[in-house]
């Protein structure tokens, strides 16, 4: 069974520049979540969504990013314009309905100049 | 605020000691615990968890131990291998929000030959 599948795994690029990141969780998970780890820190939750709907979006940073998960599979996340400071990894994960645990994909390291 | 806390950044153990990690954390609605192991350049991945109904979960050489009244779990592993050497984070699921996790900032486990 396939995991969690990210892309792309880095992205270099200058500020006020956007960028995107896709995520496709694994089959038949249909909780998908998006977090952001700094460097030395742990994942911080971004959004979190049921099926197509994100239930929970109150750490997004809503004047730059977005977020969208047509069709309940597949999602993307956007940040326009970039800052220095978005430098991270942006990971995804998904679950289950138990939801008792959260599968990662490997990340995608985001580097802002 | 940082709900959960690893306040030990690093560890060193020897190869076939115990490798005991730390875990604290302050919100009394969290049900449910978990143990991610991070290797670089990939995402975290699951490797044990409790329920808060629990005091001990035990899967191989992976012990985690829940102590409800002092807030407070530990990871054992014995004995500990160089391959366990990673990134270790704790998480924490509140009974009222969903499956999203709160992180700790992790700790670094080096096992030594």
């Amino acid at each position: 069974e396939a995991g969690v599948v990210q892309s792309p795994r880095y992205k270099i690029i200058e500020k006020k520049q956007p960028v995107a990141f896709w995520c496709n969780p694994i089959s038949g998970h249909n909780t998908l979540y998006w977090y952001r780890q700094n460097l030395g820190q742990g994942p911080e939750l971004l959004i979190r969504y049921e099926n197509e709907e994100a239930v929970d979006d109150s750490q997004l940073p809503k004047d730059r990013f977005s977020a969208e998960r047509l069709k309940g599979v597949d999602s993307t996340l956007k940040i326009q314009p970039a800052e220095l400071g978005d430098s991270a990894v942006y990971l995804c994960a998904s679950s289950g309905w138990s939801g008792e645990k959260l599968f990662f994909g490997s990340g995608t390291q985001l580097s802002v100049l | 605020d940082q709900q959960v806390k690893q306040n030990s950044p690093s560890l060193s153990v020897q190869e076939g000691r115990i490798s005991i990690l730390n875990c604290d954390y302050t919100n009394s609605m969290f049900d449910y615990f978990l143990w991610y192991k991070k290797y670089p350049a990939e995402g975290p991945t699951f490797l044990i968890s409790i329920s808060s109904i629990k005091d001990k979960n035990e899967d191989g050489r992976f012990t985690v131990f829940l102590n409800k009244s002092a807030k407070h779990l530990s990871l054992h592993i014995v004995p500990s291998q160089p391959g366990d050497s990673a990134v270790y984070f704790c998480a924490a699921r509140p009974s009222n929000s969903g499956y999203a996790l709160n992180f700790g900032k992790g700790t670094s486990l080096l096992v030594t030959p």
